[in-house]
Formats: C-alpha cells, structure tokens, sequence
C-alpha cells in the first residue's frame, strides 16, 4: 500500500517556540492530505484539510494562526505549531488518500509533541 | 448525522476468543467503512474495510459484518492473540474527494494469555 512518513516522529521544545512537522507521500502523489491531533486515550480529531496549491480548510475551533498548514507540492505538507504551549502537547498525525478510489487513507507514524 | 458511535470503550478477551466491537452510523450517504488498528505512539493501519454492497468481508481472522438496514457494522476478530492488544478505531467516508474519515471514539483491546 501507500506509504506516508512523517518527520519528526518526537521533538520536545521549549514554550513559545514554534515546531514545523512534515509529511510526505513516499510512492504517490496527494494533492489532498488531512492533519489530526489525538490526546492520550482519545480518537483522532481533524484539525484541518490541506490542499496542495490553495489554502487549507480548517476544522471548527481550530485556530489558523496558530497552526500554519502549507502544502507547497503534491508530496510534502506541513504543519507548523506556531508560539507552542504546554497545552499543544499531543500526536500530531497526517493521511493522505491513495489507492484506486477516494476513500482508502494512509496515515503517517505521527509526531509526538512535547512542550515544555 | 456526521458522528460514528463506537462501542465497547474497552474489552478483555481471552487468548483464542472472539472479539466484537460494533459500530453505528446515521448518515446514509456514507459508501466506505474502514477498521483501523494502532498501537500506543503509531499511527492507525488500516485493517479491513468494507462498502455498502456486501454484508460480510473476511481476511484471515478479521471479519465485518455490515447490516445496511440497521445502519450498523462490527468488526469481529476471531482466535484473537496477544498481539491484537491495541485500540481499534471504525471509520466512515464519504464518496467525495477531498473529504476526511469520520473516526468513532475507539476501543481498547485487551487479549490476555
């Protein structure tokens, strides 16, 4: 199946900092990727909807300024934690769709969040 | 409409037992039924899924069962082992590009040996 990485998969910075996380589709193209935040012993929530080219589609109650989604190829989105707080701390995980149809999603390994 | 309501929260099976978790949903424009499994820091793999036209799809040991009518569907693992032990998240989708999965809550299994 497709593959989706993510980098990096752990990163710890200090409060106030920013932190940028990629994810890349390794063997397709995506000109659609979605990004979710999951906290401990909860399901994935969808943050956002990036799309390659325009501007990203975010979710109700997510703030835009404060995650920065650029998607500047067919491969490679990223998402950036602007002015990080301790309550941003969580795992960060994109998918993308891949396959014959639109419905099939591959997800990347995540990215573990931890501000200090 | 948009929700997926999963259930149990959490489940101990025996080794060599059958695991059931059911999920529901409203929208009937959903066309596409996912399971995904993680494991504590991966990412969700997708394990099976299934479409509206088929009532059962079987691989290996996993099984949906799918019950248009009712609006409901449920993942059966069967001679579950150790290393199922993980959260299982069912999923929706709608036949649109573009859209994301509507994921339910998910549900902790524990297979004890």
């Amino acid at each position: 199946g497709a593959v989706v990485s993510q980098h990096p998969s752990w990163v710890i910075c200090k409060s106030g900092t920013s932190v940028k996380i990629e994810c890349r589709s390794l063997d397709f193209q995506a000109t659609t990727m979605f990004w979710y935040r999951q906290f401990p012993k909860q399901s994935l929530m969808l943050m956002a909807t990036s799309n390659e080219g325009s501007k990203a589609t975010y979710e109700q109650g997510v703030e835009k300024d404060k995650f920065l989604i650029n998607h500047a190829s067919l491969t490679l989105s990223t998402l950036t934690v602007t002015s990080a707080h301790p309550e941003d701390s969580s795992f960060y995980i994109c998918s993308a769709p891949g396959g014959p149809s639109y419905n099939e999603q591959f997800f990347g390994p995540g990215t573990r969040l931890t501000v200090l | 409409q948009q929700q997926v309501k999963q259930s149990p929260q959490s489940l101990i099976v025996q080794k060599g037992g059958i695991s059931i978790i059911n999920c529901a949903y409203e929208n009937t424009a959903f066309d596409y039924f996912p399971w995904y499994q993680q494991f504590p820091g991966k990412g969700p793999a997708l394990l099976i899924a299934i479409r509206p036209d088929v009532s059962e799809k079987k691989e290996g040991r996993f099984t949906i069962s799918f019950n248009k009518s009712a609006k409901q569907f449920s993942l059966h693992i069967m001679d579950s082992q150790p290393g199922d032990s993980a959260t299982y998240f069912c999923a929706a989708h709608l036949n649109q590009a573009g859209t994301a999965l509507i994921f339910g809550k998910g549900t902790t299994l524990s297979v004890s040996s």
